[in-house]
């Protein structure tokens, strides 16, 4: 079975300059989430969907920050203008809402450096 | 605010010894605890706990859930070198339509041969 597929999986940027990244959640997961994880920290909760609905995303900075996930199975998260303090990994992961298993599965994350 | 704090953050010991990870938080709606093991990667899942005193057990990992002391413990025994990497203690809540993970800082754990 394949997993959480993620790209790019590094992407060297400017600041100001847009970027986008891409998952695939594993076939059949209804949730999808977002996370960013900084340098020595646990992943951080940006956005959360159920299907096609964002059903929690209190933590994503709107006004830099989009994301969308169109027919409910792939997920763009977009940064524009992008700024020093994103340099980050943004990991994407899926679970399955079926008999409330609460395992998440995660992608290889896009390392994201913002010069 | 919700919280999940992890100790000790960084371990060096020796092949062989045993180690004892902890976590503990301070969540509201309480679901589940969840250890994930982190290397290069992504974090693979290792445990989820949900009840109290019932002992999850994989190979020469352990771990525990404490819902008085809100907290829990990774025991990892026979350490290998593969064993070194970022361990990292997750919380599950819900509620208000939120319901995701927080994260502790994690604890790097080194293995030296």
């Amino acid at each position: 079975e394949a997993g959480v597929v993620q790209s790019p999986r590094y992407k060297i940027i400017e600041k100001k300059q847009p970027v986008a990244f891409w998952c695939n959640p594993i076939s059949g997961h209804n949730t999808l989430y977002w996370y960013r994880q900084n340098l020595g920290q646990g992943p951080e909760l940006l956005i959360r969907y159920e299907n096609e609905e964002a059903v929690d995303d209190s933590q994503l900075p709107k006004d830099r920050f989009s994301a969308e996930r169109l027919k409910g199975v792939d997920s763009t998260l977009k940064i524009q203008p992008a700024e020093l303090g994103d340099s980050a990994v943004y990991l994407c992961a899926s679970s399955s809402l079926a008999g409330g298993n609460n395992e998440q599965f995660f992608g290889p994350g896009t390392r994201l450096t913002v010069l | 605010e919700d919280k999940v704090v992890q100790s000790p953050l960084s371990l060096v010991v020796h092949e062989g010894d045993t180690v004892t990870l902890n976590c503990s938080y301070e969540v509201t709606n309480f679901r589940s605890l969840l250890w994930y093991k982190q290397e290069k990667k992504a974090p693979t899942f290792l445990f989820m706990l949900t009840s109290s005193g019932i002992e999850k057990k994989s190979g020469r990992l352990s771990s525990i859930l404490d819902k008085k002391e809100l907290s829990s413990i990774l025991n990892i025994t026979a350490t290998q070198t593969g064993d070194s990497a970022i361990y990292l203690c997750a919380v599950r809540y819900s509620g208000g339509g939120a319901d995701g993970l927080t994260f502790g800082k994690g604890t790097h754990l080194i293995i030296q041969p």
